[in-house]
């Protein structure tokens, strides 16, 4: 079955530690995205990928990286997390009939 | 560029009431309209989606929308709320033209449903 997965669900890390919040689609979208989102707010864009090689930053500033190695796998990088860093962090495919699905997401906590 | 305002941040309605969620969207071109729902700790789910076919969409779970350009307006609404219905939706606007890729969405309306 197509969908888009993300691990890990929730994480509790202490400041300083390096993470990589993996997401990986089996549908075969060239287009993916990380958003971030605050419990109960908006959505805000911080990395994209058009295909393979490429990658933008969004609008919102991140000091998070990412990579496009292969069409299937988009991983969100922080080489230090801080607490400011604690947020949701959710991954998104753009189908070629625009609408975007998105993974379960990853509640990400620092100490 | 494009953008989406979604009124109300908070709308509670009883159950078996008719629940309307308003959007309104400003575009330069002829735009792309989605209604999402998340429920609490988990992603985005699409409800439904307007790209120029029919002006009333209907979607999962018993939700339509019409688009009205003439109000450039994309309400989303159902006649009879359910308690699962509880939840955030978010609406989202995309460019329709070629390059057009991302999706700019509203703050979220948080939907409340009492018994």
């Amino acid at each position: 079955e197509a969908d888009i997965y993300q691990t890990p669900r929730y994480l509790v890390i202490g400041t300083g530690k390096k993470i990589t919040l993996e997401c990986s689609q089996t549908m075969g979208h060239d287009k993916m995205y990380w958003y971030q989102q605050d419990p109960g707010m908006e959505l805000h864009l911080i990395h994209y990928s058009y295909g393979v090689n490429s990658t933008e930053k969004g609008d919102l500033s991140s000091e998070s990286t990412v990579s496009r190695i292969r069409t299937e796998h988009f991983p969100l990088t922080l080489e230090s997390a801080r607490p400011s860093h604690t947020s949701q962090y959710l991954c998104a495919s753009r189908h070629p009939s625009a609408e975007q699905f998105f993974g379960p997401g990853t509640r990400l906590t620092v100490l | 560029a494009q953008s989406v305002t979604q009124l109300g941040s908070h709308v509670s309605v009883s159950e078996g009431a008719l629940v309307l969620l308003r959007c309104n969207y400003s575009s330069s071109v002829p735009p792309y309209l989605f209604w999402y729902v998340q429920y609490p700790n988990q992603g985005l789910q699409l409800l439904l989606k307007y790209t120029s076919a029919a002006t009333l969409v209907k979607g999962i779970n018993g939700f339509e929308a019409e688009f009205k350009k003439s109000e450039t307006s994309f309400h989303l609404t159902k006649p009879s709320a359910h308690m699962s219905d509880a939840a955030e939706y978010f609406c989202a606007v995309s460019l329709s033209g070629a390059g057009s890729y991302q999706l700019t969405f509203g703050k979220g309306t948080k939907l409340s449903v009492i018994p």
